[in-house]
């Protein structure tokens, strides 16, 4: 079954430094990556996805991530944080981005607070 | 870009009552939505798959009598908690896919409803 792990429950950084959140997933088959952002109390709102293509995704809000198979991996990246960055990230899978059932598998999500 | 609502935003009630959670996709037809629970400093927990037309799917542990799910329109779910306890109270979130370009369905969730059990 697929799961996705992600194993910082919470970092803090500096304001203006840059940040790395990371990701692991396992899935046989070719995944579908996302990364949410979530503020307290808040909906969940989409960075970025990855299904295909180049494995260097770019999001809103300045965020990217890459995709390495041999790793298994999908981190978050932003080179420069801000104050406002200060929130919950989940990284999911998917396993088809072509039926509408398919269910999203989250992680276990990673708090970011950030140092004024 | 696709919107997902969902009303109340917050609700309070007594233990033992019922209360109705109400998601809607607001600008696109949704025949599948999900609902997902998430507990203080937790991770979204998906509870059930809400088929428009037909029976509700819930995930394993879920108690498909005390959390009633009824997709009445494709634009519309209800997530009714039934006899609720102070244990039931949580983040209720609910998400609809919706078709996009190249065939390929994305995710859009809704604000969540804060369900507080006195």
């Amino acid at each position: 079954a697929q799961s996705v792990t992600q194993p910082d429950i919470h970092i803090t950084v500096s304001e203006g430094a840059s940040l790395e959140l990371r990701c692991n997933y396992s899935y046989g088959a070719t995944p579908y990556l996302f990364w949410y952002v979530q503020s307290p109390g808040q909906g969940l709102q989409l960075l970025l996805k990855y299904f295909s293509g180049d494995t260097l995704v770019q999001g809103i809000k300045g965020f990217e991530a890459e995709f390495k198979r041999s790793q298994s991996s999908f981190n978050l990246r932003k080179p420069s944080v801000h104050w406002s960055d200060a929130a919950e990230y989940f990284c999911a899978v998917v396993t088809s981005f072509y039926s509408s059932a398919s269910k999203i598998i989250f992680g276990s999500g990673t708090r970011l607070s950030i140092r004024p | 870009g696709a919107v997902v609502s969902q009303h109340p935003s917050r609700v309070i009630c007594k233990s033992g009552t019922s209360v109705k959670i109400e998601c809607r996709s607001l600008d696109f037809q949704a025949t599948t939505m999900f609902w997902y629970r998430q507990f203080p400093k937790q991770s979204l927990m998906l509870m059930a798959t809400s088929n428009e037309g037909s029976k509700a799917t819930y995930e394993q542990g879920v108690e498909k009598d005390k959390f009633l799910i009824n997709h009445a329109s494709l634009t519309l779910s209800t997530l009714t908690v039934t006899s609720a306890h102070p244990e039931d109270s949580s983040f209720y979130i609910c998400s609809a896919p919706n078709r996009g370009q190249g065939g390929t369905y994305e995710q859009y969730f809704g604000p969540g409803t804060r369900l507080t059990v006195t």
